[in-house]
């Protein structure tokens, strides 16, 4: 079974409008981490939020915000304002277990693409 | 800011020839990873090091792949005889020890390996 489903493999947003980019995640472990990252065309790996399992609060960062929903099983990724620079692949991601030294696994990713 | 470099950006090998990637982490940081993301595919993970040792490893990683960190500051990733599917872009991540912070993996800018 996939740990990360992300199953949209592409977005369009306008600029200045809001999106959600989903991610579901499957694991048994009480205490995970999870994670989104920003891959542009350059390639590299760009850090955007981290909500952790045990947090009580949606995590945020400036425009980006995280609509974690435990019993679901879901960590939206919701990008407000969109701009032209946010096109991108965006990843989610997982850590299983509380000590953080376990590797990441990611979702297959989700192309954003901002029109004018 | 510091940042985890990765040299060089782009290498291209022949079938059979060993390749060293390598990468400098974050100089405080104790966790070291290895991820490569086949191009268009999601990103997957190697092979984690800490303490001069191996912590995890995934399927991927066999016996053709060894980690090395020969000094203080580098944290190499050696192909011994590659193969066409090598090819793909190799990250190298790390991240602190401290607690109660996120956890969070930094990213190198990436190497793209290209076995012809």
């Amino acid at each position: 079974a996939q740990k990360i489903t992300q199953t949209q493999p592409g977005m369009f947003v306008q600029e200045k409008e809001a999106v959600t980019l989903d991610c579901t995640y499957d694991t048994s472990d009480p205490s995970y981490g999870l994670f989104w990252y920003k891959q542009p065309s350059s390639g590299e790996m760009i850090f955007l939020i981290y909500q952790g399992s045990y947090d009580q609060q949606n995590a945020t960062e400036g425009r980006y915000s995280l609509n974690f929903q435990k019993a679901r099983k879901s960590a939206n990724l919701v990008i407000s304002a969109s701009q032209l620079g946010d096109s991108a692949m965006y990843f989610c991601a997982m850590r299983e277990g509380g000590t953080g030294r376990r590797a990441l696994t990611f979702g297959s990713g989700t192309r954003l693409q901002v029109q004018p | 800011e510091p940042e985890v470099t990765q040299t060089p950006s782009h290498q291209v090998t022949q079938m059979g020839q060993e390749v060293i990637l390598r990468c400098v982490p974050i100089s405080n940081h104790l966790y070291f990873y290895w991820y490569r993301q086949i191009l268009g595919q999601k990103v997957e993970f190697l092979v984690s090091f800490y303490n001069n040792e191996i912590s995890e490893k995934s399927e991927i990683f066999d016996d053709q792949f060894s980690v090395e960190r020969p000094d203080g500051s580098n944290f190499t990733l050696k192909i011994r005889s590659t193969k066409l599917e090598d090819s793909a872009m190799y990250f190298c991540a790390s991240r602190s020890s401290g607690r109660g912070d996120s956890y969070e993996q930094y990213f190198g800018p990436g190497t793209r390996l290209t076995v012809t």
